[in-house]
């Protein structure tokens, strides 16, 4: 069975640390690696997709990299606001004709003052 | 320019009910999807509607649950016979197709059966 399992389940950092999210995924065979923010109240936003190719992929302050060898990803954060305060999902696509998607459970972000 | 709406916001029924919730998708978008989040929980599939294709409605929890999308564009979730178990927040998203394009998700309607 497909499955993303993301670690923590949650974490509080300061403003202005450094965070790394982890997901680890047993989708086969691999399309490609999502990860969205979503905020309270709200539907998620996506930050990176990459493919079976890429390594490494940035969004302004956040950076997404995947081993697809070992099927492990992570979302690193760099100088929190508090404003990254969210929970942050990861979701992978089987490479297949249909919509399969799998979604991990997130990580819920507290950044504090 | 707009992205995915969705309606109500928010909706408070009574157990037996039937509710309907609604779907603009962003234009051109031939991908939609629907997905069910319960408090605190990840995102579960529902139905996807891609183009003229017949839906998967692998998702669907019963036969209570039944979507619609006409024309190509707006897309309706009904819940027949509402359970409180159904009390979740009911996300849509849509896409262009291709496995690369980023889902574009609506805010959600707030479902609550009481």
């Amino acid at each position: 069975k497909n499955q993303v399992e993301q670690s923590p389940q949650s974490l509080i950092i300061l403003e202005g640390k450094n965070c790394t999210l982890q997901c680890n995924y047993t989708v086969s065979p691999f399309s490609n690696l999502r990860w969205y923010k979503q905020d309270t109240g709200r539907g998620p936003v996506s930050l990176t997709i990459m493919t079976f190719s890429e390594n490494t992929k940035s969004n302004g302050r956040y950076t997404a990299t995947l081993d697809a060898d070992t099927k492990q990803s992570s979302l690193h954060i760099t100088a929190s606001q508090l404003s990254d305060s969210a929970s942050y999902i990861c979701v992978v696509r089987e490479n297949n004709a249909g919509n399969m998607l799998t979604f991990g459970g997130g990580t819920r972000l507290m950044v504090k003052p | 320019g707009a992205g995915v709406s969705q309606s109500p916001s928010n909706k408070v029924t009574e157990k037996g009910k039937d509710v309907e919730l609604r779907c603009d998708p962003i234009s051109g978008h031939t991908a939609l999807y629907w997905y069910r989040q319960s408090l605190g929980q990840g995102l579960e599939f529902l139905i996807y509607f891609q183009g003229n294709s017949a839906p998967d409605k692998s998702g669907l929890p019963s036969d209570r649950f039944s979507a619609e999308r006409t024309g190509g564009s707006v897309s309706t979730l009904t819940i027949q016979r509402t359970q409180q178990e159904d009390s979740a927040v009911y996300l849509c998203a849509s896409s262009f197709p291709g496995q690369n394009s980023p889902l574009h998700f609506g805010n959600g309607t707030r479902l609550t059966v009481t």
